[in-house]
């Protein structure tokens, strides 16, 4: 079984340039997440989807970030424009869904941005 | 503030050695997971405890959730260079749905 997807996995822009991530989770899970993670730290949640609907993005900042999940499937991260402090790797993860006691969460490999 | 700490923040050790990783916090925790990420890779999930004062078993990784499951240890017996990585704790609070990671801890086992 396939688990969750990521790309691209590498990407290089300049500052104020547009920049999108896309997302497959694993089949069947319902809850899709879109982590930040600086170098040395652990992942901090930016948004958090049940199916299509975002239902956690209080820490997503609305002013340059928006997400989007339209079939409840994949996913796409854009940050528009991007700034040099946007430098870090965005993760991806999904699980079964629901805010059970297990919550277990299965990550994709990550895209590391980097903005010049 | 983390709402989860990790201890200590680098682990170099040599092949053949044991090793405990501490995650701590004053918070209440319904589960408790670890994690471990190499370079270039997403984190990927070890174990989750949930119940107070539960161990758990992964061939040579020995988990404990604390009594009052507020933290946990990640001990490693004779640990070797494919354990390096880094470990990262995630919880979910009892009153709060959301699970929040430690800033990790980094191991570095060396032949």
């Amino acid at each position: 079984e396939a688990g969750v997807v990521q790309s691209p996995r590498y990407k290089i822009i300049e500052k104020k340039q547009p920049v999108a991530f896309w997302c497959n989770p694993i089949s069947g899970h319902n809850t899709l997440y879109w982590y930040l993670q600086n170098l040395g730290q652990g992942p901090e949640l930016l948004i958090r989807y049940e199916n299509e609907e975002a239902v956690d993005d209080s820490q997503l900042p609305k002013d340059r970030f928006s997400a989007e999940r339209l079939k409840g499937v994949d996913s796409t991260l854009k940050i528009q424009p991007a700034e040099l402090g946007d430098s870090a790797v965005y993760l991806c993860a999904s699980s079964l869904g629901g805010q059970g006691v297990y919550n277990e969460q299965f990550f994709g490999p990550g895209t590391r941005l980097t903005v010049l | 503030t983390q709402l989860l700490e990790q201890s200590p923040q680098f682990l170099s050790i040599q092949e053949g050695e044991n090793l405990t990783v501490y995650c701590n916090s004053s918070s209440v925790f319904s589960s408790l997971q670890w994690y471990r990420q190499e370079p270039g890779e997403g984190p990927v999930l070890l174990v989750t405890v949930v119940t107070g004062g539960e161990v758990k078993k992964l061939k040579r990784l020995t988990f404990q959730f604390g009594d009052a499951r507020k933290d946990s240890s990640l001990h490693i017996t004779a640990a070797q260079p494919g354990d390096t990585g880094l470990y990262l704790c995630a919880g979910a609070p009892v009153d709060d749905y959301k699970l929040s990671f430690g800033a990790g801890t980094t191991v570095t086992v060396r032949a």
